[in-house]
């Protein structure tokens, strides 16, 4: 297992168009996180996923944009009716689930998918 | 709402020794992570407080006081290699790892 991995690296869309993004997380993984990155910022939390079910949305997702992880393994994210403003960095991360509170899970991330919208 | 808030940009010395802090406001939290992220690249995890108090690992220590609500990361033995974003994550629930705007190091020689 090569760690986190994302695909497409890069991907160009017009406005208006839907697009998909796919991430395979480490393989013992649990948790697997949808990030999005803009220039100069953090990473922002899309959602989150504990095996196959989505436990937690961020109010920044809009009922544009879908997430998936249908057998709790690799999971997809999907953007529809694409705008400018969703041009960004898309972060996919996987933890395991702690053993104790003390435990750190460290989030392992992917390369990502940089999305521009023209 | 949460918040975490970092200085925006930090220039050190190369060999020297640099502190990047990190104030937090958030609802509910269980640690606070340091991720270093390269131009282009993704975060990777540095290190990781649930308890107070220092953590070490190599030229890399964290530190966390939940009553301040504070924490900060110390690099020693700066290297030019050093020279990335930092940024500063708290984890608020069982599920969320918030971050924050990041501080972004230069290394001069």
């Amino acid at each position: 297992d090569t760690g986190v991995s994302q695909d497409p690296r890069h991907k160009i869309t017009k406005r208006g168009q839907n697009v998909t993004f796919r991430c395979d997380p480490i393989s013992e993984h649990n948790r697997l996180y949808w990030y999005r990155q803009t220039l100069g910022q953090g990473p922002e939390f899309l959602t989150y996923f504990q095996n196959e079910a989505q436990l937690e949305k961020s109010r920044l997702l809009s009922d544009r944009f879908s997430a998936e992880r249908p057998k709790g393994s690799f999971s997809t994210l999907e953007i529809q009716r694409t705008e400018q403003g969703d041009s960004a960095m898309y972060l996919c991360a996987s933890s395991p689930l702690p053993g104790s509170r003390k435990t750190n899970t460290e989030a392992f991330f992917g390369q990502g998918t940089r999305l521009t919208v023209v | 709402g949460q918040s975490l808030e970092q200085p925006s940009e930090v220039t050190a010395v190369e060999g020297a020794i640099v502190q990047i802090n990190c104030t937090y406001q958030t609802s509910g939290f269980y640690g606070l992570s340091w991720y270093q992220q390269h131009d282009g690249g993704a975060p990777t995890f540095l290190s990781y407080n649930a308890l107070d108090g220092l953590e070490e690992t190599g030229r890399f220590s964290s530190f966390l006081s939940r009553s301040d609500s504070y924490g900060y990361l110390l690099l020693q033995e700066l290297q030019m290699k050093d020279s990335a974003s930092y940024f500063c994550a708290a984890r608020t629930g069982a599920n969320n790892l918030f971050f924050g705007t990041g501080t972004r190091l230069t290394v001069i020689p």
